[in-house]
């Protein structure tokens, strides 16, 4: 059974940092582009940051570059997103996913952790 | 790059067949067939009800089907069921420099 687990939520001042984990089973991890995905309180779905099997090709969207880092350790099975100067915007529940198929990205989400909660408040 | 545009709202009576919409540009739905859709009841995570425009994943049901044309994609749910009232969204590779975007989000109420 495919399984993803985030952890490392919680609450952080602004600029703080925070990094999330997510623990995948259940699957050949090292074959799946792995995504970061949130949501913020009673709001709609944003999409956050993907990487490549590898770990050779990383994209985010706009308002996290240069503040957030997503990696892996397939060794490990496990997917990160190192969050650096949050701000209050990035309060959400951040989710972990998989493509639904191995070695290409259809650009869709098909298994979802249950999710994290980050805030951001002073 | 902006989210792509959904109706806020869109209700039906059991049985009946809903549509909801998913309008882009070029340069997302209409430009790649990398358009998805989700549904999403309350306090859960999403759940993956079609991608690549109009491909199901095992184990949803066949009374969900997308289609597109032009910029504009859409989620037909047929013979609908008191358990599909949920919110919906869809999402798009897009061109622009935050490569994948999703909608705005729909919120379907069976009557």
């Amino acid at each position: 059974e495919v399984q993803l687990v985030e952890s490392g939520g919680g609450l952080v001042q602004p600029g703080g940092s925070l990094r999330l984990s997510c623990a995948a089973s259940g699957f050949t991890f090292s074959s799946y582009w792995m995504s970061w995905v949130r949501q913020a309180p009673g709001k709609g779905l944003e999409w956050v940051a993907n990487i490549k099997q590898d770990g050779s090709e990383k994209y985010y969207v706009d308002s996290v570059k240069g503040r957030f880092t997503i990696s892996r350790d397939n060794a490990k099975n496990s997917l990160y997103l190192q969050m650096n100067s949050l701000r209050a915007e990035d309060t959400a529940v951040y989710y972990c996913a998989r493509d639904p198929d191995p070695y290409s990205s259809s650009w869709s989400l098909f298994y979802w952790g249950q999710g994290t909660l980050v805030t951001v408040s002073s | 790059q902006s989210a792509l545009t959904q109706p806020a709202s869109v209700s039906g009576s059991p049985g009946q067949s809903i549509t909801i919409s998913c309008t882009g540009t070029s340069s997302d739905v209409g430009g790649y067939n990398y358009v998805s859709w989700y549904q999403q009841h309350p306090g859960k995570a999403p759940k993956l009800m079609i991608y690549e425009v109009s491909n199901r994943p095992s184990g949803v049901s066949n009374r969900f089907s997308g289609s597109k044309s032009g910029n504009t994609a859409s989620l037909t749910i047929s013979g609908l069921q008191a358990e599909d009232e949920a919110d919906y969204y869809c999402s798009s590779y897009t061109s622009s420099s935050t490569p994948h975007v999703f909608g705005t989000g729909t919120k379907v109420t069976v009557l």
